[in-house]
């Protein structure tokens, strides 16, 4: 049964900075890789999708990785900014299921 | 282009009481997804549909919680009777095709509190 991981529960850093989020999983048998955004009483929006063939994915100032072999994903997150203040979380698709990680609460300091 | 939209935005009711919430996917989308959304944990499916035929459902408390898709559009979750750990977020997600490959779009969700 696969089991999506996401470390650290919180995160809090001084605007402008760079940032990783990590994700890892126990079954590498997947499809693909989805990382989400979800902004307090709201739903998800889909930030990046990783297909398994792929090793990463980039939109903006956001950078994905995927390493299937390792059970591992980060995200990247350059230049940080109140507005990115949000929980991030990633989900992993297989042949049974969209499995998702609890998230990372991250905050951005001004 | 319209997203998915759900109502009622937020519930409360009493253990034993039954709440029905309504999912209006993203036009054109076959296949259409209820989550449900624990404070602090990652939403775990409950159903999906394909059309108004139902692919998955393995994770439906199906003793409490029903799921319909009529003419494959519209689809409602009733939740009877409901317990207190039945408190969540109930997010409605729709995708052009299956998960496998597609982006899926979620809904603002549905809060329900049972007091």
């Amino acid at each position: 049964k696969q089991e999506v991981t996401q470390i650290p529960a919180a995160l809090s850093v001084p605007e402008g900075e760079n940032l990783v989020l990590n994700c890892s999983f126990t079954d590498s048998a997947i499809y693909n890789l989805q990382w989400f955004r979800q902004d307090p009483g709201k739903g998800l929006t889909s930030l990046l999708l990783i297909q398994s063939s792929q090793r990463e994915q980039t939109s903006g100032r956001l950078n994905a990785s995927l390493d299937k072999s390792s059970g591992r994903s980060t995200l990247y997150i350059a230049a940080s900014q109140p507005g990115d203040s949000a929980t991030y979380l990633c989900a992993v698709s297989d042949n049974n299921d969209m499995r998702f990680g609890a998230g990372t609460r991250l905050t951005v300091k001004p | 282009e319209a997203g998915v939209a759900q109502s009622p935005r937020y519930k409360i009711i009493e253990k034993r009481q039954s709440v029905a919430f309504w999912c209006n996917p993203i036009s054109g989308h076959a296949t259409l997804y209820w989550y449900q959304q624990i404070l602090g944990q990652g939403p775990k499916l409950l159903i999906q549909f394909q059309n108004n035929g139902v692919v998955d459902d393995s994770q439906l408390p199906k003793d409490r919680f029903s799921a319909e898709r009529l003419k494959g559009v519209d689809s409602t979750l009733k939740i009877q009777p409901a317990k207190l750990e039945d408190s969540a977020v109930y997010l409605c997600a729709s995708s052009h095709t299956g998960r496998t490959g597609n982006t899926i779009y979620f809904g603002e969700g549905s809060w329900l509190t049972v007091v």
